[in-house]
């Protein structure tokens, strides 16, 4: 059974940083890409960011361009999300998601929830 | 970047009836088109890939059609699990995007 559980969130001021992990099980996870996909209270999706499967490449959505840096670690079957320069508006749900052989998110976690206030 | 719109924003409708839910893309996107379903308190799930391919497990009575710039998807007839959000996504370039999303609640 394929699993993503995604851990390291919580409440951080505006300007701070947190870094976000998600365990991933039941799959081969160095053969596949993964993302961030957020999802703001009430609000519908955004994806955050992509990384292919060997930790090669990276994609970034603009509005965190610069701030945030996805990483993996295929020996330990973890996905990482670096957040820097917090702001309120990066309050969000923030799911990991796998990214199948045609490049849709099949699987996902279950969210961990990240609140930037003072 | 390509911008996903999502019509209705909600749709009402009863159990039994049928459903058409609309993504209009800013720019082609050809069938690199997918539909998510997302219920209260969980993730979202995949549906539709290829904007017209079942994923694993879906019921047939989802569907999805269109091409290019506009895409449907359509529930035959709507059972009560199926009230809920629905997403689309296009994944032919970065950054990959999502529409706004239709919510179909019950009349």
């Amino acid at each position: 059974e394929v699993q993503l559980l995604e851990s390291g969130g919580g409440l951080v001021q505006p300007g701070g940083s947190l870094r976000l992990s998600c365990a991933a099980s039941g799959f081969t996870f160095s053969s596949y890409a993964m993302s961030w996909v957020r999802q703001a209270p009430g609000k519908g999706l955004e994806w955050v960011s992509n990384i292919n499967a060997n930790g090669g490449s990276t994609n970034y959505a603009d509005s965190v361009k610069g701030r945030f840096t996805i990483s993996r670690d295929n020996s330990k079957n973890t996905l990482y999300l670096q957040m820097n320069s917090l702001r309120a508006e990066d309050t969000a749900i923030y799911y990991c998601a796998n990214r199948d052989n045609n490049g849709w998110f099949d699987y996902w976690g279950q969210g961990t929830l990240v609140i930037v206030s003072s | 970047e390509i911008v996903l719109t999502q019509s209705p924003a909600t749709l009402s409708l009863s159990p039994g009836e049928r459903a058409t839910l609309s993504c209009r893309a800013s720019q082609t996107v050809s069938t690199y088109l997918g539909w998510y379903q997302q219920k209260p308190g969980q993730a979202p799930r995949l549906l539709i890939y290829d904007a017209s391919k079942r994923a694993t497990g879906i019921p047939a009575r989802f569907s999805g059609s269109g091409s290019g710039t506009d895409f449907t998807l359509t529930i035959s007839s709507l059972e009560p699990e199926d009230f809920a959000v629905y997403y689309c996504q296009q994944r032919l370039n970065w950054p990959l995007s999502f529409g706004g999303g239709t919510k179909v609640e019950i009349k």
